[in-house]
């Protein structure tokens, strides 16, 4: 079975400034997908970026990319120039490409603080 | 779109009476999934539905849950006897089936948050 890895509970970055948010995974599979949503108080998980374990281009989206190291089965997110409105839960999450690709695999999770 | 709506976004209970959740989802998603997220965790995976049929239980899904989503439209998970270990907050989530399969967007409500007592 697939696990997901966030190995840090929670982290704090000053607005504008750039924080990056840990990810590792485990799987014997060679092709899946990999997500990382935010869940803000709101409680609604909001899909963040995602990144398709074949491409080795990472994945980028406005202030949003992410580090994507296969072999090492690690998954960063890096936010830049962190706003107010980035302050939520943020969730890495693994999906398999195979037979059982209906499912999200998620980690614990990792609250972030953007301080004024 | 109006996103996915889940009713009600609370609800209290007392220990061995049964609830129901209700989820709308996209109106032209196939795919209805549920989750249950614990204070402290990630969600985890209980339920698929593949328009009507349900496709996928987890382990977690006791005997006491059931989900059912008549005409591949609306879904409801059921607890029944509740229990307090059955507090959480429910989620349940939609998607287009693409060709692809894993790439497919996944669109989440806001869940129901269950207390029981």
């Amino acid at each position: 079975a697939q696990t997901v890895t966030q190995s840090q509970p929670e982290m704090s970055v000053q607005e504008a400034e750039t924080v990056t948010l840990s990810c590792t995974y485990d799987t014997s599979e060679s092709d899946y997908y990999l997500f990382w949503y935010k869940q803000p108080p709101s409680r609604q998980m909001i899909l963040v970026i995602r990144q398709e374990a074949y491409k080795q281009q990472n994945a980028t989206e406005n202030r949003f990319s992410v580090n994507f190291q296969k072999a090492a089965k690690s998954f960063s997110l890096k936010i830049s120039d962190s706003q107010l409105g980035d302050a939520a839960m943020y969730f890495c999450a693994y999906r398999s490409s195979g037979g059982s690709n209906y499912k999200l695999t998620f980690g614990k999770g990792t609250l972030l603080t953007v301080n004024p | 779109d109006t996103g996915v709506s889940q009713n009600p976004r609370h609800k209290i209970t007392k220990r061995g009476q049964n609830v129901t959740f209700r989820c709308d989802p996209i109106s032209e998603h196939n795919r209805l999934y549920w989750y249950r997220q614990t204070l402290g965790q990630g969600p985890e995976f209980l339920t698929y539905f593949q328009n009507e049929a349900q496709l996928e239980k987890s382990r977690l899904l006791s005997d006491r849950f059931s989900a059912e989503r008549p005409k591949g439209s609306f879904s409801t998970l059921e607890i029944q006897r509740t229990e307090q270990g059955d507090s959480a907050m429910y989620l349940c989530a939609s998607s287009l089936a693409s060709p692809s399969g894993g790439s497919e967007k996944l669109f989440f409500g806001s869940g129901t948050q269950l207390s029981v007592l």
